[in-house]
């Protein structure tokens, strides 16, 4: 069974460029979140999403970040006008539901830099 | 933001030694409590958790202690290996979904 797929694993961006980070859940899964991770810190939550809706966006960045996870394809985290302090590890996660029997199954990851 | 202290922020232990790792919340209402183990280069993956309704629970050579009163909850590794040398990170929240707040982690190096 494939686990979370994230891509590109890297990505390079100069400032004022555009970064797409995409998402495949675990299959079956239905429950998406975005985590960034500045280096040496822990994970920081950004959003939440189910199938075409957001659910909880209170950790993203009131600008320039935008987050999707359309009815057919992967969620996708897209970055506008990046700066060098969007320079992190973006992981994805997601989950089957809610409740007791819902752990979180992480990706690797992409590692965003901006120079 | 709720915060979760973690420490140490990095332990060296012989092979074979016990480790352990201790994180402290603020929010009562926090009742699930997991923690996972990120290789360089990987995601975090969840190596153990517990529930409010529990104090303990062990797997093998891990387990998780929780005080609900005190607000803390601890890794232990027994019979450490080289194997589990990586960053361990704690993470609280509610069982109902995965918003989660982490702890800044643990590089824990194991010597041979």
């Amino acid at each position: 069974n494939a686990g979370v797929m994230q891509n590109p694993r890297h990505l390079v961006r100069r400032r004022g460029q555009e970064a797409r980070l995409r998402c495949s859940p675990v299959k079956g899964h239905s429950h998406v979140y975005w985590y960034r991770q500045l280096p040496e810190e822990g994970l920081k939550f950004m959003v939440y999403l189910q199938k075409e809706n957001i659910i909880d966006e209170s950790g993203m960045p009131k600008e320039r970040f935008s987050a999707e996870f359309p009815k057919e394809g992967p969620s996708i985290l897209r970055i506008q006008q990046v700066v060098r302090g969007d320079s992190a590890a973006y992981f994805c996660a997601s989950s089957p539901g809610q409740g007791d029997n819902s752990p979180l199954h992480f990706g690797n990851g992409t590692r965003l830099t901006v120079t | 933001g709720e915060n979760v202290e973690q420490h140490p922020s990095t332990l060296s232990v012989q092979e074979g030694d016990s480790a352990v790792i201790k994180c402290t919340y603020s929010d009562s209402a926090s009742n699930y409590f997991p923690w996972y183990k990120q290789e360089l280069g990987k995601g975090p993956q969840l190596i153990i958790d517990i529930r409010s309704n529990v104090g303990e629970k062990k797997d093998q050579r891990i387990a998780v202690t929780l005080n609900k009163t005190a607000k803390h909850f601890s890794l232990h590794i027994t019979e450490t290996q080289p194997e589990d040398s990586a960053v361990y990170f704690c993470a609280w929240g509610t069982d109902s979904w995965g918003k989660f707040q982490f702890g800044a982690g643990t590089q824990v190096v194991v010597t041979p």
